[in-house]
């Protein structure tokens, strides 16, 4: 079965404070594995879709990478509103599966 | 261009009830997929539907269904309502089986 962990829980940075969010995942057969941010009662923001081991996509202060087992999703001098969850799911077949997210408050 | 919309965005019911979610798909976009969100956790994978047909179940029980449109639009439905049932539910849809793109969900609590 498929399993993805994300780790911290829960993030508190300052603002300008870069940090780094990890995704964990064990997968049969892996077709895509992808981060989504979601703001409260909202449902979550497409961000990146990475597909094979050495793979890097950014946008703006983000910046995911993947390996065989994990994949990180950097914060570069985040601002305020990067404050939301993030959420990392693994594609395989016909379903995402997603882990718990890791929270981030970024403080002015 | 319109996204993925879902209504309606937030409803009570009743335990026993029955209740029924709609989404439209991104245009052109054949593929649509339900996930259940329990406040603090990811979201769980309900069903997909591509083409009209189901291509996948998640672990829920047989109260919960779905079905798509020829327009490709999709209902879910959860009979017999619980306690438990209270979430947030959110449907993405995808153009063929990869990055899939959600609405802002349908917040839904049982009483």
């Amino acid at each position: 079965e498929d399993q993805v962990t994300q780790s911290p829980e829960a993030l508190r940075l300052q603002e300008g404070e870069s940090s780094s969010l990890n995704c964990s995942y064990t997968v049969s057969g892996l077709r895509g594995l992808f981060w989504y941010r979601q703001d409260p009662g909202k449902g979550p923001e497409f961000l990146f879709t990475l597909y094979s081991a050495g793979e890097e996509k950014e946008k703006e202060r983000l910046k995911a990478t993947l390996t065989k087992k994990e994949s990180f999703l950097h914060i570069t001098a985040p601002k305020p509103e990067d404050s939301a969850t993030y959420l990392c799911a693994v594609q395989d077949e016909d379903k995402l599966t997603f882990g718990g997210g890791t929270r981030v408050l970024v403080k002015p | 261009d319109a996204g993925v919309t879902q209504s309606p965005t937030h409803l009570i019911k009743t335990r026993g009830q029955h209740v029924t979610l709609r989404c439209s798909p991104i245009s052109g976009h054949k593929s649509v997929s339900w996930y259940q969100q329990v406040l603090g956790q990811g979201p769980q994978f309900i069903f997909q539907y591509y083409e009209k047909e189901e291509r996948g179940r998640g672990n829920f029980p047989d109260r919960f269904s779905a079905r798509q449109f020829p327009n490709y639009s999709s209902e879910l439905n959860v009979n017999a309502l619980l306690l438990g049932d209270s979430a947030l539910y959110l449907c993405a849809s995808s153009l063929g089986l990869l990055e899939a793109f959600f609405g802002q969900g349908t917040r839904l609590t049982v009483v």
